[in-house]
């Protein structure tokens, strides 16, 4: 099975703040990355597919880079709405598996 | 897109339970879903996968326990879990693919004694 490792597992941060989430996989995922974003009660959101593609109707302060192994989300400029947890998965191959989570919070 | 978990609650160990996910906003039949967990206070794991031809992949941790299946006249996906043990306590949602884009907001499991 492919893992995942995501960091920070917190981050605490600033409205107007720029924050970046890494996610490391343990092997080549050809860039077959998504990243979601999920609120306390709702149901997870995509925000990128594969690698860089932004979601339709996501705000374009979300972006997404990497490749092979490595792998990043980057909110340019943090909002209010932003704070949430955020979580990468890999969808190379069967079992799909996903990072342990990126908690947001406002410092 | 809409998709609606149902069927959960409280069941005992060894016991069974069927979920569904009712879809709508899009032609269901054209389109392969998952089932995706997330116990509480952890994170996510996948679950299972059908294709829109009804091929199917398990996690080896509810293998030759659970089954996904699909109505596609009742544009209705399943998950079929036999055999519940206290670690399959989780939030359990549908999600449609390819990309794994839209989700449920998802159903409560708990299996107790």
């Amino acid at each position: 099975d492919i893992q995942m490792t995501q960091s920070p597992s917190f981050l605490s941060a600033s409205v107007g703040d720029r924050v970046t989430i890494n996610c490391k996989a343990s092997q080549n995922i050809n860039k077959y990355l998504n990243w979601y974003q999920q609120k306390l009660g709702e149901a997870p959101k995509r925000l990128i597919y594969n690698t860089n593609n932004l979601q339709t109707g996501i705000p374009s302060r979300f972006s997404g880079s990497g490749s092979g192994t490595d792998y990043t989300l980057t909110i340019s400029s943090l909002q209010p709405e932003d704070f949430a947890t955020y979580f990468c998965l890999q969808h190379n191959s069967f079992p799909y598996t996903f990072g342990a989570g990126t908690k947001l919070e406002l410092k | 897109v809409q998709l609606v978990e149902s069927g959960g609650g409280l069941v005992q160990p060894g016991k069974s339970l069927k979920l569904s996910c009712s879809a709508s906003g899009f032609t269901f039949s054209s389109y392969g879903m998952h089932w995706i967990r997330q116990a509480p206070g952890k994170g996510l794991d996948w679950v299972a996968y059908i294709s829109s031809s009804s091929g199917t992949v398990y996690a080896d941790a509810v293998k030759g326990r659970f089954t996904i299946s699909r109505d596609n006249a009742k544009n209705t996906l399943y998950l079929q879990l036999n055999s519940l043990k206290s670690e399959d306590t989780a939030i359990y949602y549908c999600a449609r693919t390819p990309g794994v884009d839209y989700w449920g907001q998802g159903v409560m499991v708990t299996v107790s004694s």
